[in-house]
């Protein structure tokens, strides 16, 4: 089975523009999450959906993110405008179902300068 | 306050050097604890689920327990490829569903 796809997985933007990170889960799983991970933070929850709805985005930093799940195989985060702090590596995961285990994508690498 | 920490933050063994990595934990309830690996440059992959206290897994050179405060990953005569880092993650019962992960292990084994 093919694992949680992610894209871009590096991205290199300025200052100002929008970027747009996209998610396909894994077939059959009902929740996919957003994660950040930077050295100084780790891994932080930044929204995750169960059946394409959010159910907590309290961890997304500020307005400028948004995130949406317009079916069950696909999502964006998108963050607009970026900032040079917003540089981190960007992870999507998926589950079953709640106690089931998550599972990662290889991540979207994301500068911006 | 739901917490995670694990300990050391970092930890070099000579190869076959066994080593045990520490995972503690504070939370109301507890749904569930995940441990994965993170290669650099990849994403975190799923080593085991604990759910609960007693409970063990094992994996090759890898076995994980847990207790109602902490959980350990114990490391039998690593080689130079279990280097990684572990991370370590709680699903607490309380408020919505998610996962919240320790700052992880960075493990270096030399040969």
């Amino acid at each position: 089975d093919a694992g949680v796809i992610q894209s871009p997985r590096h991205e290199v933007t300025e200052m100002g523009q929008e970027v747009t990170l996209r998610c396909k889960p894994i077939s059959g799983h009902d929740y996919l999450f957003w994660y950040r991970q930077t050295m100084m933070r780790g891994l932080e929850l930044l929204i995750y959906f169960n059946n394409n709805v959010p159910i907590d985005d309290s961890g997304m930093p500020e307005d400028r993110f948004s995130a949406k799940m317009p079916n069950a195989s696909f999502s964006t985060l998108k963050i607009q405008p970026s900032e040079p702090r917003d540089s981190a590596v960007y992870f999507c995961a998926s589950s079953l179902a709640p106690r089931n285990t998550i599972y990662f994508g290889e991540g979207s690498w994301l500068t911006v300068v | 306050e739901d917490q995670v920490t694990q300990s050391p933050e970092a930890l070099r063994l000579q190869e076959g050097e066994s080593s045990s990595l520490n995972c503690s934990y504070t939370v109301s309830g507890l749904r569930g604890l995940f441990w994965y690996r993170q290669d650099p440059g990849k994403g975190p992959e799923f080593l085991f689920t604990l759910y609960s206290a007693g409970e063990e897994k094992e994996k090759e050179r890898l076995k994980a327990t847990l207790t109602k405060k902490e959980s350990f990953l114990h490391i039998t005569a690593p080689k130079p490829e279990d280097s990684a880092t572990y991370l370590c993650a709680v699903s607490p019962t309380s408020g919505t569903y998610k996962y919240i992960f320790g700052t992880g292990t960075r493990l270096k084994v030399l040969a």
